[in-house]
């Protein structure tokens, strides 16, 4: 089973460019997942799909970042502009999207941005 | 809000010594749990869940046991190895299907 997809996996840019990372998930998997991981942190949820419909976006800067998820299966993650302070890897992940507690997340390898 | 908090690292450990990670966590009802791991260069692996009180998460040797009382799930290993050293993240699942991590616990193991 191929695992959940990002690209690009590295990305230099300066400070007020924009920027764009791209999640495909494991196939079936209705609910995805963008992170924030800053060096030396936990990743934090940015926004999160159910199908293409968004579930929680509460921790999504959304003066400079927006997120879709068309046809409910890839997802774009788009900065602009950025700034220093998002510099940090951005995380994808996919689950099945059950409930009651069966829930397993998985990660793709992540895609580290560098802001200049 | 839902939180997960994490002990601090770094933990430096020798081979075949005991681990414990601590981690509690904050939530309404009654939430998912999980370790997550993080080894050098990789992205993050599931380790082990649990996802109801007094249910004993297992994998590779590490053990953790979901504890209402104390709202903990802490990460033990009875003997460490080097290939164990990796970064370990306490994370929950709430009712609404929301994912909370904490901070990470760096592991180092010498030899």
């Amino acid at each position: 089973e191929a695992g959940v997809a990002q690209s690009p996996r590295y990305k230099i840019i300066e400070k007020r460019q924009s920027v764009a990372f791209w999640c495909n998930p494991i196939s079936g998997h209705a609910t995805l997942y963008w992170y924030q991981q800053i060096l030396g942190q936990g990743p934090k949820l940015l926004i999160q799909f159910q199908n293409n419909g968004v579930v929680d976006d509460s921790q999504l800067p959304k003066d400079r970042f927006s997120a879709e998820r068309l046809k409910g299966v890839d997802s774009t993650l788009k900065i602009q502009p950025a700034k220093l302070e998002d510099s940090a890897v951005y995380l994808c992940a996919s689950s099945q999207g059950l409930r009651g507690g069966l829930e397993t997340q998985y990660f793709g390898p992540g895609t580290r941005l560098l802001v200049l | 809000g839902d939180s997960v908090t994490q002990m601090e690292g770094p933990v430096t450990l020798s081979e075949e010594a005991f681990l414990t990670i601590n981690c509690t966590y904050t939530a309404t009802g009654y939430p998912s749990l999980f370790w997550y791991v993080q080894y050098p260069g990789e992205g993050l692996q599931l380790l082990l869940k649990a996802t109801k009180a007094d249910d004993k998460g297992s994998n590779k040797g590490f053990e953790a046991t979901y504890r209402k009382e104390t709202t903990s799930f802490h990460l033990e290993k009875g003997s460490v190895q080097v290939s164990d050293s990796a970064v370990y993240f306490c994370a929950l699942m709430n009712t609404g299907n929301q994912f909370y991590f904490g901070t990470g616990t760096s592991l180092t193991v010498i030899p």
